[in-house]
Order: C-alpha cells, then structure tokens, then sequence
C-alpha cells in the first residue's frame, strides 16, 4: 500500500519567488492537511482539505494557498516567498475524522 | 486554546533501558491523542493512535496511555535499542470538521547509547 508521497523533496527559491507543492495522499483518504516544521516554531497546521474543500485554515498569512483536486491529491502555493518561509513542509493524510494521520516524508523548502 | 507540553526536551538513556515520555494538554476535550517518531530530516511515522474513550494502545515495545480529566498522556518504551533514538512527538485533535488539525508539542529527543 502506498504512503503519502510529497514531491519535490528538497527547493531552493529566490526571495520573492512562489513555489507549489505536491501531495499525493494514500488511496482512498480524502483528507489532506499540511503543516510548516521549523526550528523555532516546531509544526503549524497550515490548512486541511476534505473532498476538494478547505475545512480548516491555520493562522498563516494570505501568500499560502492551497487547493485539493477530484481525486484527492493537493497543492500547496506559496506567493512572494521570505526568508522565513524557509522549512520543513509535512502533508497528511486521513480517511476523516476519526481515524488518525499518516504522514509524507516531506518538501525541505530553502528560500535565499 | 489548546497547548501541548512534552516534558522532558531531551533524554539520553542506555541501552536496554525502560524509559517514559510525557505529553500534557491544557483541553480535556479532545478527540484523540497520536504519537509519532520524526528521525532527522524526516517526515513522522506514526506509533499510537489513542481515541478519546480509550485509556491505553499498545504496539510491540511501546505502550500508551491517555488520562483525559487530567490532561496527561505517557508514551512507554520497553527495553531500548539504539534505534529508538529519534525525536517523538504527541499530537492532539480537538472536535471534528472546522476544527479538525492536530496540534503538536515542541517534542522529547531520545537518544539510546550501546
């Protein structure tokens, strides 16, 4: 059974630049939700997606989006990127509610 | 809000050792409570899904227990190997739909010397 897979894992971006994430989720969850990993902050919940709708966004500013398509697999946008942007990128996925989260091994996001 | 603790930061132990990590929230009223392992650089594995009408989960070595009234969770590591060296986190999930996330403690490095 296939895991969570992120794509890319590693990017290096100029300030000011935008980049998109990938997600592909486990067969069959149709909830993903993506969180932030930093040194100083640890893990953020960014947003969660269930059936092409966002559910719940985090306190993060308007420059990060999100989409989720038909068929479960998600986007992360990130616009006009700081330095601060610079992090670990985590996408989970879950069947719903109930049932707990499995996790992608992550994008590793360097913005210079 | 919600806030979650892991007590302690950092723990080095040697091998074969039995060992206790702690994770406290300040909501009782969750919806359950995860643990994961994040090795370096890593994304998390996940170890134990606890639901909120459950008081303990077990898989191989590790066992966990949740006491909601008190806001305390414990994750127990039989006999330590090296490779249970990692960091792990807890996790709770707060209610369902709009609040549907997990919010994180700040996690317990776990070094197991040979």
């Amino acid at each position: 059974k296939a895991g969570v897979t992120q794509t890319p894992r590693y990017l290096i971006k100029t300030r000011g630049q935008q980049v998109t994430l990938s997600c592909s989720p486990i067969s069959g969850h149709r909830s993903v939700s993506w969180y932030q990993q930093t040194p100083g902050q640890g893990l953020q919940f960014l947003f969660e997606y269930f059936s092409e709708t966002q559910r719940n966004k985090g306190n993060f500013p308007g420059r990060f989006s999100g989409r989720q398509f038909s068929n479960s697999r998600s986007e992360m946008n990130v616009s006009t990127l700081e330095l601060g942007d610079s992090a670990l990128y985590l996408c989970a996925s879950s069947p719903d509610s109930i049932y707990g989260y499995t996790f992608g091994s992550g994008t590793r996001l360097t913005v210079v | 809000k919600q806030e979650v603790t892991q007590i302690p930061a950092a723990l080095s132990v040697p091998e074969g050792e039995n060992l206790v990590l702690n994770c406290s929230f300040t909501d009782s009223a969750i919806y359950n409570l995860q643990w994961f392992r994040q090795d370096p650089g890593k994304g998390l594995t996940s170890l134990l899904l606890i639901q909120s009408s459950q008081r303990e989960q077990t898989s191989g070595r590790l066992n966990a227990s949740l006491d909601k009234s008190s806001g305390r969770s414990t994750l127990y590591i039989a006999a330590s190997q090296p490779g249970d060296s990692a960091t792990y986190l807890c996790a709770v999930k707060s209610g369902g739909g709009a609040t549907n996330k997990l919010i994180f403690g700040t996690g317990t490095l776990l070094a197991v010397q040979p």
